[in-house]
């Protein structure tokens, strides 16, 4: 039972238009979001991260959106840029003794086209 | 500049003949983890170092193994290794164990089984 989503396999945006990213999770006891970024070849790298007390984290081009109730989330990218093209991975954590581990989805392809 | 070197990039090994995978990190953290990831899959924790605490998870098949004889490396060893455990293999720090706490990703091991 997959408890983070992300439905899309891949995405092509044109560079300069907003690219978005969507993730959904099933398990309520998730209260930490992360979104890693991988291009091949390289392991997975840390972009962006949001607490579920905050509805909206920015850093720079890319912001994370969380929507508890429908339990979503989406990572913004604007402008999005070729080197943008890689595939990002959602991730999630609950709370727990011991429960140190991350949740990941299977990741979504995204290609920018100059 | 390299801060999680995996060994070797590519292993071929065949079907049941025993397999160590190497991680070394020159981040001196704490926390050393190993996932697995199957194709179109999202990367699985296997278990996680914290110093020289070991954490299995709990769905973790004890065909896999894991060794950490000091801060700065971490063995996994699939004991008989499978058709099925043909993976990337990904190795990750940090420096505690709390998801708030950025994992340092290694570029992954490709093990491939004959």
């Amino acid at each position: 039972d997959q408890q983070v989503k992300q439905n899309s396999p891949s995405l092509s945006v044109q560079e300069g238009r907003i690219s978005i990213l969507n993730c959904d999770y099933t398990n309520s006891m998730f209260d930490y979001f992360l979104w890693y970024k991988k291009y091949p070849a390289e392991g997975p790298t840390f972009l962006i991260s949001i607490s579920s007390i905050k509805d909206k984290n920015e850093d720079g081009r890319f912001t994370v959106f969380l929507n508890k109730s429908a339990k979503h989330l989406s990572l913004h990218i604007v402008p999005s840029q070729p080197g943008d093209s890689a595939v990002y991975f959602c991730a999630a954590s609950a709370p727990g003794a011991g429960s140190y581990q991350l949740t990941f989805g299977k990741g979504t392809k995204l290609s920018v086209i100059p | 500049d390299a801060m999680v070197i995996q060994n070797p990039r590519y292993q071929v090994t065949q079907f049941g003949k025993p397999v160590t995978l190497s991680c070394s990190q020159t981040l001196n953290h704490n926390v050393m983890y190993w996932y697995q990831q199957k194709s179109s899959q999202a990367p699985k924790l296997l278990f996680h170092y914290y110093d020289k605490d070991f954490n299995n998870e709990a769905d973790t098949p004890d065909n896999f193994q894991s060794r950490r004889p000091n801060t700065s490396f971490c063995f996994l060893d699939i004991r008989s290794p499978g058709l099925g455990d043909a993976a990337m293999y990904l190795c990750a720090t940090s420096r505690v164990p709390l998801p708030t706490d950025t994992q340092y990703f290694g570029p992954g091991t490709r093990l491939t089984v004959l």
